[in-house]
C-alpha cells in the first residue's frame, strides 16, 4: 500500500537554527507531492508543491523542499526558522488515483 | 472569497448515535474531499466527490458515507458511532485546471463520542 513517511515527530530548535524535516513516499508512479503546513488555531494551508519540472521547489515564508525521485523522498528545508514558523507540518503525495496520502505530521516547536 | 466552511464546528454525540458533517466548499470548485484528523495518525483520507460522484474513497468501514450535492456542498455521515471515531474531521475542496489537487481546508468538525 502506498505510504508516506515522516521521520521526525517533535523537532525543537531556536530562532536562527537551520531546518530539515523528512519525507518519504512509496509510490513508484508519477507523483504531486506537497507541504502543508498547520499553524496553532489556524487552517491547514499549503506551503509548496511539486508536481514536475525543476526538483527545487521553493513556497511561502522561505521554505523549499528538493524531490529526489531516486530516494523517494521530498524533504523540506529553512535555513533559518523563526519563531513564527512553530506549527505542524504534513507531507503529501497524490498519486494517479487522486487519493491524497498524509504522512502523520511533524510538530515544529521554535524557541525565542 | 469565502473559505471552504464546516458546520458544525463541534459536536457531542454517544456511541451508537449517528452523525452528519457539512462542507460547503469555495465558489467554483467543484472537487471536495473529506479527511479525519487523529494525533499520532495525522490525516486520513476518507473520500473524494467531483461533479457529485464519489471519485475515490479510503479505507474507512461502511459506516462513513458522503455525498454531494449540485451546488457542490457535500455532507459526511458517520452512523453507529463508536469511540475511536473522535477525530477532527477536515474538509477541503480544490478547483480544476491550474489549481487542480492543491487543497483549501476547511476548520473542521471536532467530534467527540462519549
Amino acid at each position: 500500500a502506498q505510504s508516506v513517511s515522516q521521520h521526525n515527530h517533535h523537532v525543537i530548535l531556536s530562532e536562527a537554527a537551520s531546518l530539515e524535516l523528512g519525507c518519504n513516499y512509496s509510490y513508484g508512479g508519477t507523483v504531486n507531492l506537497f507541504w502543508y503546513v498547520q499553524y496553532p488555531g489556524q487552517h491547514l494551508q499549503l506551503l509548496l508543491k511539486y508536481f514536475s519540472g525543476d526538483p527545487l521547489v521553493k513556497g511561502i515564508k522561505g521554505f523549499e523542499a528538493e524531490f529526489i525521485k531516486s530516494k523517494f523522498s521530498f524533504n523540506l528545508r529553512k535555513p533559518s526558522v523563526q519563531w513564527s514558523d512553530t506549527a505542524e507540518y504534513f507531507c503529501a503525495v497524490i498519486s494517479g488515483t487522486y487519493k491524497y496520502i498524509f504522512g502523520t505530521g511533524t510538530r515544529l516547536k521554535v524557541l525565542a | 472569497k469565502a473559505g471552504v466552511t464546516q458546520t458544525p464546528r463541534y459536536l457531542i454525540k454517544t456511541r451508537g448515535q449517528q452523525v452528519t458533517l457539512s462542507c460547503s466548499p469555495i465558489s467554483g470548485h467543484r472537487s471536495v474531499s473529506w479527511y479525519q484528523q487523529t494525533p499520532g495518525q495525522g490525516l486520513q483520507f476518507l473520500f473524494e466527490y467531483f461533479s457529485e460522484t464519489q471519485r475515490n474513497k479510503g479505507n474507512f468501514p461502511g459506516r462513513f458515507s458522503g455525498r454531494q450535492f449540485s451546488n457542490s456542498r457535500s455532507e459526511m455521515n458517520v452512523s453507529t458511532l463508536e469511540l475511536g471515531d473522535s477525530a477532527l474531521y477536515l474538509c477541503a475542496s480544490s478547483s480544476t485546471g491550474a489549481g487542480a489537487n492543491v487543497l483549501t481546508f476547511g476548520a473542521g468538525s471536532r467530534l467527540t463520542v462519549l
